[in-house]
């Protein structure tokens, strides 16, 4: 069975400074890898989608990598501001495609001004 | 677009009561699907559905029913709510053979049962 596990569960962060949050997974057979970003009393966003052949994607200062035969995959944040405050989940998607996500429990980021 | 809209955003049932959370999408996407979320447990998928009339438990469906009469509505009904049923409830949807791309999600609704 998929385990998803991100790791810290919580982080907090003076503004500025670069960081990684981090996400694995028991099972390398994944068909894609999301970062969604929640925030409090609010739906998901989809931040970045890495597709299983892929090794890394990036939107503006966020930067997500995959390595499947390990199991891992890290969310870099460079530059923090307060904005990026929020709660950030990871989940997979397994290789029969069937559009079901496995979640992580997520890593709540405070960035402080 | 209005992408993905849940109704109630708040709800609050007695132990026993039935409801039902509406979940509609209007990009034409055939497949939708139920969340869960839970303290400290990430969220768990419900039922998920691939298209009108077409409907299959994901990995905690007990407690839960489900019905697909239209592209849009995958309404979710709990029968008999009980304490172990406080949750948020989150509702997803992607275009139909596009599992490559990102799911939506609607805001959620936020349930408690007393």
């Amino acid at each position: 069975k998929q385990e998803v596990t991100q790791i810290p569960a919580a982080l907090s962060v003076p503004e500025g400074e670069n960081l990684v949050l981090n996400c694995s997974f028991t099972d390398s057979a994944i068909y894609n890898l999301q970062w969604f970003r929640q925030d409090p009393g609010k739906g998901l966003t989809s931040l970045l989608l890495i597709q299983s052949s892929q090794r890394e994607q990036t939107s503006g200062r966020l930067n997500a990598s995959l390595d499947k035969s390990s199991g891992r995959s890290t969310l870099y944040i460079a530059a923090s501001q307060p904005g990026d405050s929020a709660t950030y989940l990871c989940a997979v998607t397994g290789s029969s495609n069937t559009g079901k996500l496995i979640f992580g429990q997520g890593t709540t980021l405070q960035v402080k001004p | 677009n209005a992408g993905v809209t849940q109704t109630p955003k708040f709800q609050v049932l007695k132990t026993g009561q039935s409801m039902t959370l509406q979940c509609a999408q209007d990009m034409n996407h055939e497949y939708m699907s139920w969340y869960r979320q839970d303290p400290g447990m990430g969220l768990r998928l419900i039922h998920y559905s691939v298209g009108a009339g077409i409907t299959d438990q994901g990995e905690v469906p007990n407690g839960y029913n489900v019905s697909r009469s239209t592209t849009e509505d995958f309404p979710l009904r709990l029968l008999s709510a009980a304490p172990s049923q406080t949750s948020v409830y989150f509702c997803a949807s992607i275009p139909t053979g596009h599992y490559t791309d990102t799911q939506y999600f609607g805001p959620g609704t936020r349930l408690t049962v007393l």
